[in-house]
């Protein structure tokens, strides 16, 4: 499978920016997704970004994607307490969706 | 706007017993997508369905198997459950054209004993 890579963790203060990284592999994704998702929850679709695109925003949320480097990343504007989740990248391969390893976010009050 | 229903939100069964999972994806969505996530994990593919028939198959055991229906519901049938099958397992529903973005169901949280 596709190997899509995030960094485990990551700490802020509320009302600071957060920004969430994550690496793919496949080269051909032509969407790239971020979904959230609280404890004993399922996943929430945040927003995604079509491949030929380098930036997306919407409200809160601003998506980079650096395609030559296979980067993207979610910027999290004024971060609040309920922003405190777990944060999955996907890629679609083919017909096929691969997740992150998610990043847990924490927001100190 | 209707979601993705799953059916049970919870189950507990011991080892060796079987289990089915019910998924009932967004109206006029045609695809469907089956993934099991352990603790901590992220989600795991294991099986889609686009118009009823298999699209492509992830890390699904052969103890399971799954099928959509002609109403696109679908559902995970499991036997011989042994205890790391004890996982949350989601069902997320999409329509081909278009961006294909999945959208997931709640999950149904599986325990085996």
């Amino acid at each position: 499978g596709e190997d899509v890579e995030q960094s485990l963790f990551l700490s802020v203060r509320e009302g600071d920016s957060s920004v969430i990284n994550c690496t793919y592999t496949d080269s051909s994704s032509t969407y790239l997704y971020w979904y959230k998702q609280e404890p004993g929850a399922g996943l929430q679709l945040l927003t995604y970004i079509f491949s030929n695109m380098d930036m997306k925003q919407d409200q809160r949320l601003t998506v980079l994607l650096n395609k030559k480097d296979k980067h993207l990343s979610l910027r999290i504007a004024d971060t609040q307490t309920g922003d405190s989740a777990i944060y999955f990248c996907a890629e679609k391969s083919g017909n096929q969706f691969y997740f992150g390893t998610g990043t847990s976010l924490t927001v100190i009050p | 706007a209707a979601g993705v229903i799953q059916s049970p939100r919870h189950l507990i069964k011991e080892k060796r017993e079987t289990a089915t999972l019910k998924c009932y994806p967004i109206p006029r969505h045609d695809t469907v997508y089956w993934y099991q996530q352990g603790p901590g994990q992220d989600p795991q593919f294991l099986i889609s369905f686009y118009e009823k028939m298999q699209s492509d198959k992830g890390s699904i055991p052969d103890r399971f198997s799954a099928q959509q229906f002609s109403d696109y519901h679908s559902e995970l049938n499991m036997s011989s459950l042994e205890l790391g099958d004890s996982a949350l397992y989601f069902c997320a529903s999409s329509l081909r054209t278009g961006t294909e973005t999945q959208y997931f169901g709640p999950g149904t949280r599986l325990l085996v004993l």
